[in-house]
């Protein structure tokens, strides 16, 4: 079946713009996650979906950075007057549900912040 | 807070040889899950192999098997018969058994030789 996807695949930006990366969660999977991949680290977490709540935001590196999901399904996340530092691959998984399942990983939006 | 180090950024390895990478990870907790996975330049994060860490033996998964040393807090992966297709980053992960985000370590790059 279709795995996770994301769009855009790679988003250029000028410093001070808004951005939205999409994600499509493999279908019937109601937990999803969004990852940061900064050049040269490993992956952070931001934020966690269960259905359409956000239980742990904890994440998420300022309040710049927020998400949403609706219908159980496809997430946004949105970050606001981009600066430079938010330059990295964002990755996005999902589950069939939380805890115990395995996370599944889509190709990732790459941003570029100028 | 748990964390996980991989050691190695870099390994090498002969097609059809046998390479180790290396994996340890501090955590207070009894029960968890371990996961090893590869990202190849198309960005994509691939299950490789899961541990449950109440299981003592140890997962294989055709040619990738891990070597899981519980009290040591290590975890490894051995690939046999190495492809060139196994050329990727390779990140270790943990999980908590009852919390959802994943905590990576920083990869290990490993290049497949003909």
């Amino acid at each position: 079946g279709a795995g996770v996807s994301q769009s855009p695949s790679n988003k250029v930006t000028e410093k001070g713009k808004d951005v939205e990366l999409r994600c499509d969660p493999i279908s019937g999977h109601t937990a999803l996650y969004w990852y940061r991949q900064s050049l040269g680290q490993g992956l952070e977490f931001l934020i966690y979906f269960q259905g359409n709540s956000a239980p742990d935001k904890s994440g998420l590196p300022s309040d710049r950075f927020s998400a949403e999901r609706t219908g159980g399904s496809v997430s946004t996340l949105t970050i606001q007057r981009t600066q430079q530092e938010d330059s990295a691959v964002y990755l996005c998984a999902s589950s069939l549900v939380r805890y115990r399942e395995t996370q599944y990983f889509g190709p990732g939006t790459r941003l570029l912040v100028l | 807070a748990q964390t996980v180090t991989q050691s190695q950024p870099e390994m090498s390895v002969q097609e059809a040889e046998t390479v180790t990478l290396s994996c340890t990870y501090d955590t207070s907790e009894s029960d968890y899950y371990l996961f090893w996975y590869k990202q190849p330049p198309s960005r994509q994060m691939i299950l490789v192999i899961r541990q449950e860490a109440y299981k003592q033996q140890n997962a294989t998964e055709n040619r990738f098997s891990v070597n899981f040393q519980k009290a040591a807090k290590s975890f490894s992966l051995k690939i046999s018969d190495s492809q060139l297709g196994d050329a990727a980053m390779y990140f270790c992960a943990y999980r908590g058994y009852n919390t959802d985000k994943l905590i990576f370590g920083t990869g290990t790059r490993l290049q497949v030789f003909p």
